[in-house]
Order: C-alpha cells, then structure tokens, then sequence
C-alpha cells in the first residue's frame, strides 16, 4: 500500500507570503503529527492529531502556525506571512494509534526567500 | 533547552570498521527509538526499545538501552557504504505523549 505522501516536495516563496503544505497519511492511520527539521537538526515537533483534533499543537512557534484535518485524513499545514526562518523540511508522519510507530513522508522543503 | 544528547555530530569511517553512537538524557525515557533517515527522505524506524538493559539486534546493528533508560547505543560492526546516513533517536518521556528527537549522528562510510 501507499506510504504517507506530501505535497509540494519544494516550496519557494517571498517573505511575508502564505503558504499551505499537505499530508496525505496511510490509510485508516488515526494518529498524524508534523515536524519541522531545520538543516543539520533533528525532527522538532509541531502538532499532533487523533483523528479531527489536534491533541497537542504545542510545539507550533507562533500563531502564524496553524493545521487542520477536517476529516480525519489529510492534513495541511498552514504558515501565515512566512518569515526567512521559516525555512526548512516540514515532515509528516502518521501512525495506526498514538505512540505506535510512526511513518514518515519524505517532507516538504520549504524555502522563503 | 536540549532533551537529548546524541554524540558524535559526525562519523567518517572505511568500510568494514565498526561504530558506536550514543544518545543520552538527563531525564528518564518511557521508550527509546532509533530511526536512520537518507538525504530527501523521512525517517524510517530500526528499532524500539522500552525496557532498561534491553538489547535488540538487527542483522550488523545492535542497540542497547541502559539500565537507567536515561541512555541508549547504537553498534553497528562492519559498517557498509549503505550505512551512510542520519542517525536519529527519538524519546518518549513519562507523562508526554509525543517524541523528542535528537540532532542526530551523520554518519557516512567510505568503501
């Protein structure tokens, strides 16, 4: 079956301009989280959700952050007025129930310039 | 406020040697997890550990979580090009329901 995927794989914007990233988990996956991994980092969590809601959202920097998953399956990420520090790989990643392995997409490389 | 500690930054070393790397905390895990992740691609999990003194192999890697379950080592004998990677470990803390990664291991074998 068909892993998680995310759309775009490359992101370029401008400074100040909004952005929306999407996560497409395995199916019948209830649990998603998303991270952020700066270069030379590891991945730093932002947001994890159990279905339609986000369960924890507090690894999200600011409230220019901010994810939905409306129907328990695909989720976007969305950066308001993105900064040039915002720039990194958004991954995505899914599991079968919380705290149970977890599957990784292979990221958006988000690039504000 | 760094949670895990992962050592060394950078590995480079010829085919056949063997290597440790090591991921240690001053706080207690709930499970430990390594992951290996390739240039443009996610993670991708090798192993769970959730008992201290616990030793998992797979195949050439062996991984040990210490008795504390405040550390954890990842061996790998006679290291392959195909090892080349980002090591990664992952803690689940007591009372938090989500992993904290570390900066990772860059590891890279030279045939």
């Amino acid at each position: 079956g068909a892993g998680v995927s995310q759309t775009p794989s490359n992101k370029v914007t401008e400074k100040g301009k909004y952005v929306e990233l999407r996560c497409d988990p395995i199916s019948g996956h209830t649990a998603l989280y998303w991270y952020r991994q700066s270069l030379g980092q590891g991945p730093e969590f932002l947001i994890y959700f159990q279905g339609t809601g986000a369960a924890d959202d507090s690894g999200l920097p600011n409230d220019r952050f901010f994810a939905v998953r409306p129907e328990g399956s695909v989720s976007t990420l969305k950066i308001q007025r993105t900064e040039r520090g915002d720039s990194a790989v958004y991954l995505c990643a899914s599991s079968l129930i919380s705290a149970d392995t977890q599957y990784f997409g292979p990221g958006t490389r988000l690039t504000v310039l | 406020t760094q949670l895990l500690e992962q050592s060394p930054q950078f590995l480079s070393i010829q085919e056949g040697e063997n290597l440790t790397v090591y991921c240690n905390s001053s706080s207690v895990f709930s499970s430990l997890q390594w992951y290996r992740q390739e240039p443009g691609e996610g993670p991708v999990l090798l192993v769970t550990v959730v008992t201290g003194g616990e030793v998992k192999k797979l195949k050439r890697l062996t991984f040990q979580f210490g008795d504390a379950r405040k550390d954890s080592s990842l061996h790998i004998t006679a290291a392959q090009p195909g090892d080349t990677g980002l090591y990664l470990c992952a803690a689940k803390f007591p009372d938090f329901n989500k992993f904290y990664f570390g900066s990772g291991t860059k590891l890279n074998v030279k045939p």
